[in-house]
């Protein structure tokens, strides 16, 4: 089945500085990719998704990338605020399946 | 329009005793999924919905574990006896559908079970 690896488990950036998050998934059937946010004591909520047709999605400061040949995809987050501060997971939805797999999390910190 | 609504938001439970977790979707929505993040680790898939039927539930840990969704509307999930292993926080989801049209997946804030 489906695997998904998240790195890293935690960052630390100063306000305005860039951030990136990486995952690694296992099967090349998986064409859907979403990025949830979970701030602290809240739900985990869609910020971006792209999917197997598309190699780059941007929206205002966040981007994600897809090598589908390497079968991984990245968060991009320019210019960083306090308020990006949480935790971000990465997921995969593989082909013919109806469910999404997730990576561990990533905690980002991000001091004034 | 309301989200997912989760009850309760925590629950600390004795070892052997029965804790029931209710997931109540966005209305509209067939699919339902509820999923266990154990601290530090991943989301982990724990059974699917498409109304009133359990579509997947391969992620489901043991028979101690029983889902229903009666009437395709609100969700419960009942463990028993509870084990100190089951302690994490159980989300709910829900979404029209997953990956085409409205794939969004819509989580609840999740209920932080602890088991002692």
């Amino acid at each position: 089945g489906e695997n998904v690896e998240q790195h890293p488990s935690t960052l630390s950036v100063q306000e305005g500085d860039s951030a990136v998050i990486k995952c690694t998934y296992s099967d090349s059937a998986s064409n859907y990719f979403p990025w949830y946010k979970q701030e602290l004591g809240k739900r985990p909520q869609l910020i971006i998704d792209i999917r197997s047709n598309v190699g780059e999605k941007k929206d205002q400061r966040i981007a994600v990338t897809l090598n589908k040949t390497a079968k991984h995809f990245s968060l991009h987050i320019t210019e960083t605020q306090p308020e990006d501060s949480a935790v971000y997971f990465c997921a995969a939805l593989p082909t013919g399946f109806q469910k999404l797999v997730f990576g561990t999390g990533t905690r980002l910190l991000v001091s004034p | 329009e309301a989200g997912v609504t989760q009850f309760p938001s925590h629950s600390v439970i004795e070892k052997g005793q029965t804790v029931t977790l209710r997931c109540d979707p966005i209305s509209g929505h067939d699919n339902l999924y509820w999923y266990r993040r154990v601290m530090g680790k991943e989301i982990k898939f724990l059974l699917h919905f498409v109304k009133e039927s359990k579509q997947d539930e391969s992620g489901m840990p043991n028979n101690r574990f029983l889902a229903e969704r009666t009437g395709g509307t609100y969700s419960t999930l009942k463990v028993q006896p509870a084990e100190l292993e089951d302690s994490g926080v159980y989300f709910c989801a829900s979404s029209q559908g997953m990956g085409g049209i409205g794939a969004e997946a819509f989580f609840g804030q999740g209920t932080r079970l602890t088991v002692v």
